[in-house]
């Protein structure tokens, strides 16, 4: 039952080199997140798919893009890293019932440092 | 637009007392409320959700919530505090306009023997 799995689990990069998050669900879940996690901050969304083939921006996309490769992959990715985007980073998905949201389930994270 | 607001960013309780977690939310349309914890250096666990039924909640390991339309709160109790539920938690707001989830900042939650 492996539920949302995200790698890498670690990762330490320099200043403007470039990674894919890579995440994958397999719940058959329509909508895909992506959110990155500051101390004192909660978590903030990234960037989100409600559905395969779609992809909006959240409260915090800029310095980064996302693909929704089918429907069980969601990446996201750094063009040119920043300091600013040391944070951990989580993906999500959920399955919509009716016009409510259900729960999400969420990945164990990815730790992300930028020297 | 939704969004949520946990009043307390900590909150430090001694084992075998009562936990309270506030949060109030705004939504436009009718909400969808949950409430998370996580635990150091881990994911984020489901502990109980609002989907418009019984306006009182309960979830895993003693918790619950009442959601309250008038007050816009949903608020998360527990009787009785044991030492593992030291995390963090999360309220998380969606409503049927945007599907979206919305956090709150965190609660922090010590339990002291």
């Amino acid at each position: 039952n492996a539920g949302v799995t995200q790698t890498p689990k670690f990762q330490v990069l320099k200043t403007g080199q470039s990674m894919t998050l890579q995440c994958a669900q397999d719940m058959n879940h329509n909508s895909m997140y992506w959110y990155r996690q500051d101390p004192g901050m909660g978590l903030r969304l990234i960037y989100y798919s409600a559905s395969e083939g779609t992809t909006d921006k959240g409260e915090v996309p800029n310095g980064y893009n996302v693909s929704r490769l089918n429907k069980r992959e969601f990446s996201l990715r750094l063009e040119s890293a920043a300091p600013s985007q040391t944070s951990v980073y989580f993906c999500a998905s959920s399955e919509l019932a009716g016009i409510m949201n259900t729960e999400a389930f969420f990945g164990q994270g990815t730790r992300l440092t930028v020297v | 637009a939704q969004s949520v607001t946990q009043l307390d960013s900590h909150v430090s309780v001694s084992e075998g007392t009562p936990v309270l977690l506030r949060c109030n939310y705004s939504s436009s349309y009718s909400p969808s409320l949950f409430w998370y914890v996580q635990h150091p250096n881990k994911g984020l666990q489901l502990l109980l959700k609002y989907t418009s039924a019984a306006t009182l909640v309960k979830g895993i390991n003693g918790f619950e919530a009442e959601f309250k339309k008038s007050e816009t709160s949903f608020h998360l109790t527990k009787p009785s505090a044991h030492m593992s539920d030291a995390a963090e938690y999360f309220c998380v707001v969606s409503d049927q306009n945007d599907y979206k989830l919305s956090f709150g900042a965190g609660t922090t939650v010590t339990v002291r023997a």
